[in-house]
């Protein structure tokens, strides 16, 4: 069974651009969520969907950020415009219940 | 959310057992103890999760303290594979399964 898959692996891109990164969730998990760990820094929560609603999104740093999830199947957060401090490592993650989550290989952000 | 502290760093060697400590004084009686490690360029891991009752599953073992004020993860016989970043994480469980990684514990493992 294919695992959490996330596009691009990396991502170079000037401030001010837009960037979207895909993650296609395991199949049947209805909970999905993004996490990110920008440079020095913890993993930190971003936001939680369950299908395709938001259950919690405190943790989305600010407006430039946009997540959505189609159908409750893949994920899409869009960064626009990026700024610097966007650069980081973003992951996502699936679960089908609240014991343990899985998580994508990551996608490595670089704003310049 | 509940806090945790574990040791910057440990060192094992090949084929010992490793017991990674981790203390969360302040845990609530709902709260679940949840373990996962990251191992170099790659996303986090589930290793083993609980409640109140020590735990074993093929990857480890989690015994946790009669108070829960403190737990510890136990890697029988560490290998090379296990070295990573271990992460010991507190949720409330049900809808709100957000976790919150700390600095976690460096586990370097010796051939």
């Amino acid at each position: 069974e294919a695992g959490v898959t996330q596009f691009p692996s990396h991502s170079v891109i000037e401030k001010g651009q837009t960037v979207t990164l895909r993650c296609d969730p395991i199949s049947g998990h209805d909970n999905l969520y993004w996490y990110r760990r920008v440079m020095g820094k913890e993993i930190k929560f971003l936001l939680h969907f369950v299908k395709e609603s938001k259950q919690d999104e405190s943790g989305m740093p600010n407006n430039r950020f946009l997540a959505e999830r189609t159908g409750g199947t893949y994920s899409t957060l869009k960064v626009q415009p990026a700024e610097l401090e966007d650069s980081g490592v973003y992951f996502c993650a699936s679960s089908q219940d609240y014991t343990e989550a899985f998580f994508g290989q990551g996608t490595r952000l670089t704003v310049v | 959310d509940a806090k945790t502290t574990q040791p910057n760093s440990m060192e094992s060697n090949e084929e010992e057992p490793v017991h990674l400590p981790c203390n969360h004084s302040t845990i609530s009686g709902t709260d679940y103890i949840h373990w996962y490690r990251q191992l170099p360029s790659q996303g986090p891991e589930y290793v083993i999760h609980g409640l109140t009752s020590n735990v074993n599953n093929r990857m480890a073992s989690l015994a946790i303290a009669e108070d829960r004020k403190s737990s510890t993860l136990i890697l029988h016989r560490a290998t090379l594979r296990d070295a990573a970043v271990y992460y010991c994480i507190l949720g409330s469980g049900g809808s709100n399964y957000k976790l919150t990684f700390g600095k976690g514990t460096l586990l370097t493992v010796n051939p």
